[in-house]
């Protein structure tokens, strides 16, 4: 199977500081993964995602880095903005999505 | 496109109940799965079906029922609704297994 879990249940940061938000998994099999924003009342959106061949990928204001010798992953928004507070969920993918707790961002204006 | 679109949005249901959740996917996605989210607990997933005619159980599978008739259709059924299953319930579907899963905008169910 896999496990994943999110290094902080909770992290507050002021607005247009970037955010770093950090997640751990067990298999090293796992070969895909996916960051999803989550906000009040919805479903998971897709923000982006990144196969085990990489170790960066780049999106707007996001970033994705994925270590695969300590099995981390991160991802980071750049200048945060208001509309960025939500549960941010990484998955791992082998087979089947296994997710993670989420980690809640909220922006202090 | 609708993408995955869950009804209904909301449900109370009492203790003993029996109900179906549906779920509906215009993508042509071979892959859907059902998850349950509870605070602190996570997206788990309860079953998924790999295309028509194929499904399997997940993590939490007891107490539901799946069927993949069509590739669009992917219901939830719940056999004897009891508190421990509310919750509020995601459906989603991929391309593949391991591509990009879209969500619905989920059902919050309550058992009284």
């Amino acid at each position: 199977g896999e496990s994943v879990g999110l290094h902080l249940p909770t992290l507050s940061v002021q607005e247009g500081d970037n955010s770093i938000i950090n997640c751990a998994y067990s298999n090293s099999a796992s070969d895909y993964f996916i960051w999803y924003k989550q906000e009040s009342g919805k479903g998971p959106q897709f923000i982006i995602d990144i196969r085990s061949n990489m170790d960066k990928r780049q999106g707007q204001r996001v970033t994705v880095l994925l270590n695969k010798t300590v099995k981390h992953l991160s991802l980071q928004i750049a200048a945060t903005q208001p509309g960025d507070s939500a549960v941010y969920f990484c998955a791992a993918v082998r087979g089947q999505f296994y997710f993670g707790t989420g980690t809640s961002l909220t922006v202090i204006p | 496109n609708a993408g995955v679109t869950q009804t209904p949005k909301f449900q109370v249901l009492k203790t003993g109940q029996s109900m179906t959740l549906q779920c509906a996917q215009d993508m042509n996605h071979e892959y859907m799965s059902w998850y349950r989210q509870d605070p602190g607990m996570g997206l788990r997933l309860i079953h998924y079906s790999v295309g028509a005619g194929i499904t399997d159980q997940g993590e939490v599978p007891n107490g539901y029922n799946v069927s993949r008739s069509t590739t669009e259709d992917f219901p939830l059924r719940l056999l004897s609704a009891a508190p421990s299953q509310t919750s509020v319930y995601f459906c989603a579907s991929s391309y593949q297994t391991d591509t990009e899963a879209f969500f619905g905008q989920g059902t919050r169910l309550t058992v009284v």
